[in-house]
């Protein structure tokens, strides 16, 4: 398994303004993923982090809104910009070692935002 | 695509009997992973058990364990004994080959009554 830390673990920002949510990870892993959960919702995908590559983002996440970075094999970041209240969620962060089918995904202790 | 649908939004069940969580998924490869993950109210994702496609087996967890009917494409999650601690949303996941992003479905929220 992997530890995964996050931060930070929750906060309340103001329209209009960016928060940035750090991910560390005690191990090194390939794959890295950031996920949303609305309110009472299930998670989504925002995008997937690779090392030494550009995010994948999936549909309906625009890099502009949520850029990520992923300097190393451990550590991430996701920043929420220009917010809105409609971006009140839990954010969390994600690891697997490989991306096969065998492999478990990791989740950080997520970062609960509240937008006013 | 991969599809999971989970047909209990929510269900209680009284302390020490045991649950079944149903999860249905749809896909058209044959090799993928079935995951399912405890999310209790301060938000963190904990991971539970696994099953894959050609395991020949039921996965078990200590009290947790898996009936997979791979014909009937479910997934079942059974929580033996069920404690207050289980009360929680549950979530079933699947990756299939080549695809290196899990799908969610829409989760259980179980409540475990004394």
């Amino acid at each position: 398994s992997a530890v995964i830390s996050q931060k930070p673990s929750r906060d309340i920002c103001q329209r209009g303004t960016s928060l940035t949510i750090q991910c560390q990870v005690d191990s090194q892993v390939t794959m890295m993923f950031w996920y949303r959960q609305q309110p009472g919702q299930s998670l989504t995908l925002i995008a997937t982090a690779n090392q030494g590559s550009e995010a994948t983002y999936e549909s309906g996440f625009v890099i502009d809104k949520f850029p990520i970075s992923r300097p190393n094999l451990t550590f991430s970041t996701l920043t929420v910009s220009n917010m809105s209240p409609e971006d009140s969620s839990i954010y969390l962060c994600s690891v697997a070692r490989s991306g096969g089918i065998t492999d478990t995904q990791y989740f950080g202790p997520g970062t609960r935002l509240t937008v006013l | 695509a991969q599809k999971i649908t989970q047909t209990q939004p929510g269900m209680f069940v009284q302390e020490k009997e045991a649950v079944t969580l149903d999860c249905t998924y749809d896909t058209s490869d044959p090799s993928y992973g079935l995951f399912w993950y405890k999310q209790p109210s301060s938000g963190e994702m904990i991971f539970l058990i696994y099953q894959g496609s050609y395991d020949q087996q039921n996965a078990t967890e200590g009290r947790y364990s898996l009936n997979f009917q791979k014909a009937r494409k479910s997934a079942n999650l059974v929580i033996s004994a069920s404690q207050l601690g289980d009360s929680a949303m549950y979530f079933c996941a699947m990756r299939d080959f080549g695809n290196e992003k899990l799908t969610f479905g829409t989760g259980t929220r179980l409540t475990i009554i004394p």
